[in-house]
């Protein structure tokens, strides 16, 4: 079945420091990928999104790539800030699967002023 | 527009007892997920309904069943509690007007239940 593998944190860092949190997956078919952000205490929010290869989703000073050949979908920030920190989960949905989204196991990120 | 609204926001149950969640979308979106979030096993797929429709489940034992009504709110309830049942529970809406893969979800706020 689809899985998603992500680095497991708590990931902490300083502010303005630059920020990458690995991504790989499996799918039966040709999956979208997303990344979605949960802050304390409140439910997931969608960070950004690619539906196909070679494919950058970015927002908040936030991007990922879309790699086929790698089967990843790596998040870099170039300069983390305090409010950054929140857990980050990566994801897929494939339509061969049901079309449900999938997700990894969730990345803590702390940024220390 | 509001957001996903999903009450309670806390809900404490004894095992053995049964619990009922309710979930409103977004004006106009048609699907609701529910997804379940623990600390061991992260987020995991509950179940998808789509116009009073299950159009999808994932791998949880029958304990858990969900529906959805004409105006697109949805409940799940979940039969005799066990202690591992605790956890957030997660809603989502989308418009779902095609059923795309590259759909955005919306989440709510979820609903903290603790099974004592």
């Amino acid at each position: 079945g689809d899985s998603v593998t992500q680095m497991e944190g708590p990931v902490t860092l300083s502010e303005e420091a630059f920020l990458t949190i690995n991504c790989t997956y499996t799918a039966t078919g040709y999956p979208s990928l997303f990344w979605y952000v949960q802050y304390p205490g409140e439910g997931l929010q969608l960070l950004l999104k690619a539906t196909k290869a070679d494919d950058k989703g970015s927002n908040k000073g936030f991007e990922a790539t879309y790699r086929k050949e790698t089967t990843s979908f790596h998040l870099e920030k170039g300069s983390v800030q305090v409010s950054d920190s929140a857990v980050y989960f990566c994801a897929l949905r494939d339509w061969a699967a049901g079309n449900k989204l999938t997700f990894g196991g969730g990345t803590r990120v702390l940024v220390k002023p | 527009k509001a957001g996903v609204t999903q009450t309670p926001r806390y809900l404490i149950k004894t095992r053995g007892q049964q619990v009922t969640l309710s979930c409103s979308p977004i004006s106009g979106h048609r699907s609701v997920s529910w997804y379940q979030q623990t600390p061991g096993q992260g987020l995991q797929f509950l179940f998808e309904y789509f116009s009073e429709t299950q159009r999808n489940k994932g791998n949880f034992p029958g304990r858990f069943s969900g529906r959805q009504f004409s105006n697109s709110r949805s409940e799940m309830n979940v039969s005799t509690l066990e202690l591992g049942d605790s956890a957030l529970y997660l809603c989502a809406s989308s418009p779902s007007t095609g059923g795309l893969t590259n759909e955005k979800l919306f989440f709510g706020s979820g609903t903290q239940l603790s099974v004592l």
